[in-house]
């Protein structure tokens, strides 16, 4: 049964560090991995989404990677700004059709 | 083009009533998915829908339901509802298209249980 970690929990950094947010899977069967943010109160925005077969994927500041073999992914995030301050839940899809498993989420707070 | 709709937004129940709550996909998209959320468990499959068809299931009880109609709108329900209910429901879209399957979520349904 696939499970996902995500570490830390939370994480306070000031504005305009870079910072990395880590997501581990139990199983590296997988057909995707998608990082979502999530604001208080509200649902969930996908912002990157990784192929098995690709290494990383890039939007804007932030850069997703993707290491099956090690059961890994980090989200990194640049230059990091007040408006980044959410939740950061990472899900992987095995393959299959199967549901998206979902991790618990990192707790971003960026301080002005 | 439009984004996910749920409603309602907000609910507030008692125990043992049932409550149904309304998911509208993107256009075009003929498979929604639909979640739990809660502090302590996180986000836990509940069901997903594909024209129509259950597609996959998730570890709940019999009590939670769903269907999707011709038109891609899914409804869930739960029946004779429980404190631990209490969560938020999250709805979410896609439509395959050469593995880019990425889901697109609603706002969800805040439901509390008292």
């Amino acid at each position: 049964k696939q499970e996902v970690t995500q570490i830390p929990a939370a994480l306070s950094v000031p504005e305009g560090e870079n910072l990395v947010l880590n997501c581990s899977f139990t199983d590296s069967a997988i057909y995707n991995l998608q990082w979502f943010r999530q604001d208080p109160g509200k649902g969930l925005t996908s912002l990157l989404l990784i192929q098995s077969s690709q290494r990383e994927q890039t939007s804007g500041r932030l850069n997703a990677s993707l290491d099956k073999s090690s059961g890994r992914s980090t989200l990194y995030i640049a230059a990091s700004q007040p408006g980044d301050s959410a939740t950061y839940l990472c899900a992987v899809r095995d393959l299959g059709n199967t549901p998206l498993v979902f991790g618990k989420g990192t707790r971003l707070s960026v301080i002005a | 083009k439009a984004g996910v709709t749920q409603t309602p937004r907000y609910l507030i129940k008692t125990r043992g009533q049932q409550v149904t709550l309304s998911c509208s996909p993107i256009s075009g998209h003929r498979s929604v998915s639909w979640y739990q959320q809660t502090p302590g468990q996180g986000l836990q499959f509940l069901f997903e829908y594909f024209s129509e068809t259950q597609r996959n299931k998730g570890n709940f009880p019999g009590r939670f339901s769903g269907r999707q109609f011709s038109n891609s709108r899914s409804e869930m329900n739960v029946s004779t509802l429980e404190l631990g209910d209490s969560a938020l429901y999250l709805c979410a879209s896609s439509q395959p298209t050469g593995g880019q399957e990425t889901q697109y979520f609603g706002p969800g349904t805040r439901l509390l249980v008292l």
